[in-house]
């Protein structure tokens, strides 16, 4: 079983659609990120948490709200989708504590048409 | 201050070639410097990471080097194989405080057989 799983793996809605994206881990780390990636702009960060009471926004926030159920698990929700939100979704997990490097699911791809 | 810059956006080696790619960084303060390696369909994996106190480091076919008085550093793939056809990113944090990740823009490496 993956360390880092992402559901959905695609999909594709409609503009004004609110949308949730699920990460959940089985490594045991309390710090969650979520990314997006377009192409030719690398990975960008969104959200990131440190643990399920401390939510702290990234470069590009806007648009998006998170939320930190548990320890393992950290939801993106797009409230209301617009086209220019389409790209691939990737969370990440890290421990600080032993300096471990990110660790990434494998994306949820997302379509707004 | 806080991005990096990666080159070349795109790169094709032969077989059995040498496959470099760069990074510039402008922040002092970071400490950690991880690349990772995507296929498509799959999310980033680290790859190699090396730190400042070091000039090089080697893992297999795959080495860093690091310059700290340019702010650059570099990813070589010895006898690059068509199974290394990926996309590499670099990325930059700081060990303390966030461990945030700021990732450059990604480079499409083919090695053709």
């Amino acid at each position: 079983d993956a360390d880092v799983t992402q559901t959905p793996r695609n999909r594709i809605t409609k503009t004004g659609k609110r949308i949730m994206l699920e990460c959940s881990q089985t490594k045991g780390h309390d710090r969650m990120y979520w990314y997006r990636q377009d192409p030719g702009l690398g990975l960008q960060l969104i959200y990131y948490s440190f643990d399920v009471k401390d939510i702290n926004k990234g470069e590009i926030s806007d648009g998006y709200s998170v939320s930190r159920q548990a320890q393992a698990k950290f939801s993106l929700s797009l409230e209301s989708a617009i086209p220019n939100q389409t790209a691939l979704y990737f969370c990440a997990t890290s421990d600080p504590h032993s300096n471990q490097p990110q660790h990434f699911g494998d994306g949820t791809r997302l379509s707004i048409l | 201050q806080q991005q990096v810059k990666q080159s070349p956006q795109s790169l094709i080696v032969q077989k059995g070639g040498i496959s470099i790619i760069n990074c510039a960084y402008e922040n002092t303060a970071f400490d950690y410097f991880p690349w990772y390696q995507q296929f498509p369909g799959k999310g980033p994996a680290l790859l190699i990471a090396i730190r400042p106190d070091v000039s090089e480091k080697k893992e297999g076919r795959f080495t860093i080097s690091f310059n700290k008085s340019a702010k650059q550093f570099s990813l070589h793939i010895m006898d690059s194989q068509p199974g290394d056809s990926a996309t590499y990113f670099c990325a930059a944090s700081i060990s303390s405080g966030t461990y945030k990740y700021i990732f450059g823009t990604g480079t499409r490496l083919k090695v053709l057989a």
